[in-house]
């Protein structure tokens, strides 16, 4: 089945504590994408990644780091977790530049 | 970055009755995306429009990319329960040299009631 997974589905953490949201999908795309939902804001994204070794900010960038060493993975990392970052994340993948995006289950975050 | 602006946020509806919600950019697109979002899940596309005046359909729904590429709206027909659900306008546009990146609406949050 074609998919995109989402690790943890949910989480608390607290302030400063390193955490890595993991992401995988089966669908062999290149591109992936990590985007953020809050209330009344819709879906911004934080970084996205073109291919292996190629990834770039989105709009909402701080407090986040990336990595696409291999294509079907597309972790997210707070390095030091904030509460503003309490956050659903989603992440998605794409075959096709301006085509569908297909979305993991999301990961609810809470930074206390 | 680009800024899409979709109305209403959220609409309570009528069982049967029909929907339409818009969106609009200062900037052009070159395509626009519809997805809804049922509770606790990712969103799902619903239409993709890729051409100025496209009108499409899937089953009860209707999606048109307006003719100034800045605007779309989505009509839903007859609604029924399982209608209700987060619905996400997107919008894409590439510059030679440019990344890939889509823009999202804020969302209509649509209730039907029984």
């Amino acid at each position: 089945e074609a998919q995109v997974t989402q690790n943890p589905r949910y989480l608390i953490t607290v302030t400063g504590k390193k955490l890595t949201v993991t992401c995988s999908q089966n669908m062999n795309h290149e591109y992936m994408s990590w985007y953020r939902q809050d209330p009344g804001l819709g879906l911004r994204q934080i970084y996205y990644s073109m291919n292996v070794e190629v990834t770039d900010k989105g709009d909402v960038p701080e407090g986040y780091k990336v990595s696409r060493k291999e294509k079907r993975n597309f972790p997210l990392i707070l390095e030091s977790p904030s509460p503003n970052q309490t956050s659903l994340y989603f992440c998605a993948s794409g075959g096709v530049p301006g085509g569908e995006l297909f979305f993991g289950e999301g990961s609810r975050l809470t930074v206390l | 970055g680009q800024q899409l602006n979709q109305s209403p946020q959220s609409m309570f509806i009528q069982e049967g009755e029909d929907v339409s919600m818009n969106c609009t950019s200062s900037s052009i697109f070159n395509t626009w995306l519809w997805y809804k979002q049922d509770p606790g899940e990712g969103p799902v596309l619903l239409i993709a429009l890729y051409k100025a005046g496209e009108l499409t359909s899937n089953g009860r729904l209707t999606a048109q990319f307006g003719i100034t590429r800045k605007d779309s709206f989505l009509n839903i027909s007859a609604s029924i329960p399982s209608d209700v659900g987060i619905y996400f306008c997107a919008g894409h546009f590439t510059t030679p040299g440019s990344a890939r990146q889509l823009t999202f609406g804020s969302g209509t949050q649509l209730t039907v009631l029984p």
